[in-house]
């Protein structure tokens, strides 16, 4: 089946600091790869949908100078959260999209980001 | 309208029993509704999916019951276990669409021993 990988799983920062977050689809193309973040007891929230070669979308509130979506390959996307902070901390989900799938997403396992 | 209105928001069931969390939308151009289970600390996997030309879909022990007019769709888990103490979460979405999935606030199952 589909698979997608994150790394980190964890990761704590100082901040300030940016940190990296990559999302991988380890065996099937993904034209289309989904940012959610989540915090504790609460449903996913979507914050930018990105294209393989093209600029990622941001959902209305969420600031695209401080989190940097790049989807360079159809297997890799990543997330930089720029000079974080505390309230950033949260746990950051991916999901891609197949290219020929009904819309079917295929999440990752999840990054749990703690900034101090 | 974009909204899917999931209840309860937690639910508790004796080992053997059934699981019912029910989900309702507005919008009629939904065309795929998905069900996800999430463990702690993990990232939600697809359970079981319908679009809404039929009215139920059955895997295993899983059941989606869909009902067009009322503009519901339910998931049933019969026989329950521990094991499938989670969260669980309805969704919607257009299908063949390069457009996102709306999910329900969730429901935290818990299955007694």
């Amino acid at each position: 089946g589909a698979v997608v990988s994150q790394h980190p799983s964890r990761v704590i920062c100082k901040s300030g600091t940016s940190v990296k977050i990559e999302c991988r689809s380890l065996d099937f193309q993904a034209t289309t790869m989904f940012w959610y973040r989540q915090f504790p007891k609460q449903s996913l929230m979507l914050m930018a949908t990105s294209n393989e070669g093209s600029k990622a979308t941001y959902e209305q509130g969420v600031e695209k100078d401080k989190f940097l979506i790049n989807h360079a390959s159809l297997t890799l996307s990543t997330l930089t959260v720029t000079s974080a902070h505390p309230e950033d901390s949260s746990f950051y989900i991916c999901s891609a999209r197949e290219w020929d799938s009904y819309n079917e997403q295929f999440f990752g396992p999840g990054t749990r980001l703690t900034v101090l | 309208q974009q909204q899917v209105k999931q209840s309860p928001q937690s639910l508790i069931v004796q080992k053997g029993g059934i699981s019912i969390i029910n989900c309702a939308y507005e919008n009629t151009a939904f065309d795929y509704f998905p069900w996800y289970q999430q463990f702690p600390g993990k990232g939600p996997a697809l359970l079981i999916a319908i679009r809404p030309d039929v009215s139920e879909k059955k895997e295993g022990r899983f059941t989606i019951s869909f009902n067009k007019s009322a503009k519901q769709f339910s998931l049933h888990i019969m026989d329950s276990q521990p094991g499938d103490s989670a969260t669980y979460f309805c969704a919607a979405t257009f299908g063949n669409r390069d457009d996102k999935i709306i999910f329900g606030k969730g429901t935290r199952l818990h299955i007694l021993p």
